[in-house]
């Protein structure tokens, strides 16, 4: 299993540009979550899916949006990019019913000029 | 919502030495208490959890504690060693609707000296 994988590891944006953030998983999760982490503040929810077809928002979704058609893709887009969405992303995974475990990404980490 | 506050932000100690992270929690609904390692350039890693029916668990030289009742856990390692400096964070996770959401404090970065 390859578990939770991120692409691209790396990305500078100008402000204003658009992109998208893939994450994938193999391990069949129905949940899916995207963070945000910034120094001094720990990780944030931006937004997550508990299966496809189904989204909600976290505590800072504003500037992003997702989408869920798979179980195995939750891609990020950032729909006009400003510098305060500098930092670096991780994405998450984990089986549905719970709590459990959330397994992360390796992360991938934006700037935003 | 939830709050977590986690304390210290940074924590130095010498090789062998124990280090204690403390972690404090607002919502009491939070049933799930996980704590992840992350080390640099790299996701957050699970190295142990507990939930709010079990007051300790220990994991070799891991250890974490909760008290629902003054809602703080912590987070306990002895004998430690220099592939513990990382950074640590804990986090609660409160039940909403069919889906357990994550609320993570600041981090700790631990520097184990040799």
């Amino acid at each position: 299993n390859a578990g939770v994988t991120q692409t691209p590891k790396f990305q500078v944006l100008k402000t204003g540009q658009s992109m998208t953030l893939q994450c994938a998983q193999d391990m069949n999760h129905e949940y899916m979550s995207w963070y945000r982490q910034d120094p001094g503040m720990g990780l944030r929810l931006i937004h997550y899916s508990v299966g496809a077809g189904i989204t909600d928002q976290g505590e800072v979704p504003n500037g992003y949006n997702v989408s869920r058609s798979t179980t195995e893709d939750f891609p990020l887009r950032l729909l006009s990019a400003a510098p305060s969405q500098t930092s670096v992303y991780f994405c998450a995974s984990s089986p549905n019913r719970g709590p459990y475990e959330q397994y992360f990404g390796p992360g991938t980490r934006l700037t935003v000029t | 919502g939830e709050n977590v506050e986690q304390h210290p932000s940074t924590l130095s100690v010498q090789e062998g030495d124990s280090a204690v992270i403390k972690c404090t929690y607002s919502d009491s609904a939070s049933n799930y208490f996980p704590w992840y390692k992350q080390e640099l350039g790299k996701g957050p890693q699970l190295i142990i959890d507990i939930r709010s029916n079990v007051g300790e668990k220990k994991d070799q030289r891991i250890a974490v504690t909760l008290n629902k009742t003054a809602k703080h856990f912590s987070l306990h390692i002895t004998e430690t060693q220099p592939e513990d400096s990382a950074v640590y964070f804990c986090a609660a996770s409160p039940p909403k609707d069919n889906f357990n959401k994550f609320y993570f404090g600041s981090g700790t970065k631990l520097n184990v000296k040799p």
